[in-house]
């Protein structure tokens, strides 16, 4: 079955350099999830996507953005990278409202190394 | 304040023995569910089970069964028959309702080792 796809897989760049992270959902699955996972953490919300339209947000910085676009996947924008933002980003999507929308699939995450 | 409760940072098994993973939770919202994920050392939240707080029964799936005791707000996972490949993180979470929007919440973690 087809999973949630994200890339890169490994990402490394310098301070103040920008980053961008792409998901792609499962098939049919209309909502989008991103949340970020520091060394040793917990998963932390940072904003999700429902029909291309931001839904929920959370602790995501300005210098952050996201979209999801009309074929549903979605891409996180980082901007003036700062050596904290290193961490596993994990995008996660499921069918929204529906009853098996109650299930959230991940990605295998993407590791960005800010040096 | 914190939502999902992990007290147990670490637990140790021995190869094929059972194992529970505790997990208590706090929520004023009559619809909610409650999620198990596994993370090994390489990295991928692994969807384990699910248990919508409606649902009369306790979900299964395969070696994993989750103990739902809704009135003292608990949903402990259980590892039947503990293999190697069992070694992970495993996180407990929960769906939260704000507003028309959803997102899951999630604990510290139970770091657990099987033994040989």
């Amino acid at each position: 079955a087809a999973g949630v796809i994200q890339s890169p897989r490994h990402l490394i760049k310098e301070k103040r350099e920008t980053a961008t992270l792409k998901c792609y959902p499962i098939p049919r699955h209309d909502t989008v999830y991103w949340y970020q996972q520091g060394p040793g953490q917990d998963p932390q919300f940072l904003i999700s996507f429902y029909e291309k339209m931001q839904s929920d947000k959370g602790s995501i910085p300005d210098r952050f953005s996201a979209q999801q676009f009309s074929d549903y996947h979605s891409e996180l924008n980082m901007s003036s990278l700062e050596l904290g933002d290193s961490a596993l980003y994990f995008c996660a999507s499921s069918l929204g409202g529906k009853e098996e929308g109650e299930k959230l699939f991940f990605g295998s995450g993407t590791q960005l190394s800010v040096l | 304040a914190q939502k999902i409760t992990q007290t147990q940072p670490g637990m140790f098994v021995q190869e094929k023995e059972a194992v529970t993973l505790d997990c208590t939770y706090d929520t004023s919202d009559q619809s909610y569910g409650l999620f198990w994920y596994k993370q090994p050392s390489s990295g991928e939240m692994i969807f384990l089970i699910y248990q919508g707080s409606y649902d009369e029964q306790n979900a299964t799936e395969g070696r994993y069964s989750l103990n739902f005791q809704k009135a003292r707000k608990s949903a402990n996972l259980v590892i039947s028959a503990s293999q190697l490949g069992d070694s992970a993180m495993y996180f407990c979470a929960m769906k939260e309702t704000q507003g028309g929007s959803e997102k899951l919440v999630f604990g510290k973690g139970t770091k657990l080792t099987v033994n040989p």
